[in-house]
């Protein structure tokens, strides 16, 4: 059963920096881009960030471009995101997705609430 | 970046109507890069349909996807109570993703 698992959510400060995990198990990990995606209470859906299979390419929104990274080990089947000077507006669920058929996400984790908040 | 707008904002209706759904892009998009999403409260998504009509695993056949261009539909052809939940639509272009905005399918 594909199965991917995020953790490292919590409270942080504006200006703080906070590390998520989503660990994946039931598939090839290292043949697949992996992406994360996030939620702001109540709101929609916003596409994050996305890495190749091998790590070697990556992409951000142009509202997290600069201060968030992604990256993974192929070895640990897990992905991260490293999110730096964080704001108020970064609040939100974040969810990882892998990468499906025809650019799309077909299956995703549970989720983690990342709270900015003084 | 291509804008996706969902209409209706919420769609009012009993169980075993038929749902129609409309996504519109701002600009052109590949039929191959459209999916739809739905969304339960307190659950992650679920893909429904990718490259604008083609039914991921396990989707009921009830759910049907259309369109081309800038004009894309989900269809549910009769409601089932598992059924109401919010719609998302997605597509990818220029090295980015987006998703519109989201239709609420809520009982009447």
């Amino acid at each position: 059963e594909v199965q991917l698992v995020e953790s490292g959510g919590g409270l942080v400060q504006p200006g703080g920096s906070l590390r998520l995990s989503c660990a994946a198990s039931g598939f090839t990990f290292s043949s697949y881009w992996m992406h994360w995606v996030r939620q702001a209470p109540g709101k929609g859906l916003m596409w994050v960030s996305h890495i190749n299979g091998d790590g070697s390419s990556s992409s951000f929104a142009d509202s997290v471009k600069g201060r968030f990274t992604i990256s993974r080990d192929n070895a640990k089947n897990t992905l991260y995101l490293q999110m730096d000077s964080l704001r108020v507006e970064d609040t939100a669920v974040y969810y990882c997705a892998r990468f499906g058929s025809f650019y799309s996400f077909d299956c995703w984790g549970q989720g983690t609430l990342v709270t900015v908040s003084s | 970046e291509i804008v996706l707008t969902q209409s209706p904002g919420t769609l009012s209706l009993s169980p075993g109507e038929r749902a129609t759904l409309s996504c519109r892009a701002s600009q052109s998009v590949s039929s191959s890069y459209l999916a739809w999403y739905q969304q339960k409260p307190g659950q992650a998504p679920r893909l429904l349909i990718y490259g604008a009509s083609r039914m991921a695993t396990g989707i009921p056949d009830r759910f049907s996807g259309s369109g081309s261009g800038t004009d894309f539909t989900l269809t549910i052809s009769r409601l089932e109570p598992e059924d109401f939940a919010v719609y998302y639509c997605q597509q990818y272009g220029s090295s980015l993703w987006t998703f519109g905005q989201g239709t609420k399918v809520e009982i009447k």
